[in-house]
């Protein structure tokens, strides 16, 4: 069965300061990878997809970046997190090819203050 | 453009009634769709999804959805609704962003209280 995993659990950081979360996916190989934001209580944005190792497509600009190091690897970050970055980041996989549904990983709760 | 709309942002009834939350849909070609649930604090989870051939799909925890053409909607249903279903559901559209990738558009979500 596949498992995804997302770290942190949650993040308090400070406006202008870095910010690295990730997301391994273990029991699927060459799965497509994606990154989605989720303002509280609202819906949710796709931010990055990836198909492929070192292969990363933005969708929605934030002032964030994605990368793909590894099969099972995604790595969301930043080198100066704004207000507007809080929120919950969620990484979830899919099978490759279209109409597959996503899978989430738990999710990554991060408070910008 | 494509989108997704679900009208109703809260939607309250009674343990053992019938549920049905609305999701209407905005896409030229063939729609591929998609209902997942968000419990408090959690993540989301996939219920169903909807891609060809018979209209009425079944999924996890006893929902199924009915797709119509006629007037772009794809519906969640489940008899009877049950107190654990309490949750935000959000409906989904599989449209095409490039040659070889395909996105999610998601809807903004339907917060379901359903009590004793």
């Amino acid at each position: 069965a596949q498992t995804i995993h997302q770290w942190p659990v949650a993040e308090i950081k400070a406006v202008g300061s870095p910010l690295s979360l990730g997301c391994t996916i273990k029991g699927k190989s060459s799965p497509n990878l994606y990154w989605y934001w989720q303002a509280t209580g609202g819906t949710l944005q796709q931010l990055f997809y990836s198909i492929t190792v070192g292969q990363v497509e933005s969708v929605v600009q934030l002032n964030l970046s994605a990368s793909r190091p590894k099969d099972d690897q995604f790595i969301l970050s930043t080198e100066k997190l704004l207000l507007s970055h809080s929120g919950f980041y969620l990484c979830a996989w899919s099978r490759q090819g279209s109409s597959y549904e996503q899978y989430f990983g738990p999710g990554t709760r991060l408070t910008v203050l | 453009a494509q989108s997704v709309d679900q009208p109703d942002a809260h939607v309250t009834l009674s343990e053992g009634a019938s549920l049905e939350l609305r999701c209407s849909y905005s896409y030229s070609a063939a729609p591929y769709l998609f209902w997942y649930v968000q419990y408090p604090g959690q993540s989301l989870q996939f219920l169903l999804k909807y891609i060809t051939g018979d209209t009425v799909v079944k999924g996890t925890k006893g929902f199924e959805a009915e797709f119509r053409k006629s007037n772009s909607s794809f519906n969640l249903k489940k008899s009877p609704a049950h107190w654990s279903d309490s949750a935000k559901y959000f409906c989904a559209l599989e449209v095409l962003a490039s040659s070889s990738f395909s996105k999610l558009v998601f809807g903004q979500g339907t917060s379901l209280s359903v009590v004793p």
